[in-house]
């Protein structure tokens, strides 16, 4: 089955560790986004990539990096210099082809917990 | 900058009763509207989208028409069941050199009891 997998679905981190969260997609779709949810609030966009290689900031980047060194992977690292980094986070991907819309398919998410 | 404004929940509805949940957008230019549905600890998926204006998207029973005039996009279904429990997120997106962001609402909880 097609779809996207995040890993872990709970994660715990004590202040000041570094951890990265796992995206992995076999949609073959080039652009790939990290959300971050909060209680009562919509979706933002943290950081995406639209080709290997390549990523650009999002609206709320900050102690966040990413890397994109393969089609099918987005991990996301959460740096000890995110101050609130408590949240449900969301990896999507996209795929760009020119014929009709092509939406975004949503990973299940992983929520991580800071100690 | 744009933006998607929902209405607070939660929605408290009994079974087979009739929903609307509001969303309203400001944009400049003409984005695509959408609904994403997220269940208890799991991802978004895409209920229904609407691409251009008097477009009405639908799916699984739920509707919603892209009113510019209104600069609105609300959801409705006839009929809800216990199963449509969830968060309902309203968005819009932009194109920009290929690249497509979304911008959400803050989502709208249902709860539909028996």
């Amino acid at each position: 089955d097609g779809g996207i997998t995040q890993s872990p679905k709970y994660l715990f981190r004590k202040e000041g560790q570094n951890v990265t969260l796992s995206c992995e997609q076999n949609l073959n779709h080039d652009a790939m986004y990290w959300y971050r949810q909060d209680p009562g609030q919509g979706l933002r966009l943290i950081y995406y990539s639209q080709i290997v290689n390549d990523f650009q900031k999002g609206d709320i980047a900050e102690g966040y990096s990413v890397s994109r060194e393969k089609k099918e992977s987005f991990p996301l690292t959460v740096t000890s210099a995110q101050k609130n980094p408590t949240a449900f986070y969301l990896c999507a991907s996209r795929g760009m082809g020119t014929l009709g819309y092509n939406e975004q398919f949503f990973g299940p998410g992983t929520r991580l917990t800071v100690l | 900058g744009n933006s998607v404004t929902q209405m607070e929940g939660p929605v408290t509805l009994s079974e087979e009763a009739f929903l609307t949940i509001n969303c309203t957008y400001t944009a400049t230019g003409y984005p695509s509207l959408f609904w994403y549905v997220q269940y208890p600890g799991e991802g978004l998926q895409l209920l229904l989208k609407a691409t251009k204006a008097d477009d009405k998207g639908s799916n699984k029973g739920f509707e919603a028409t892209y009113r510019k005039e209104t600069t609105s996009f609300h959801l409705e279904k006839g009929s809800v069941q216990v199963s449509d429990s969830a968060v309902y997120f309203c968005a819009q997106s932009s194109m920009n050199t290929g690249f497509q962001k979304l911008v959400f609402g803050t989502g709208t909880r249902l709860l539909v009891s028996p």
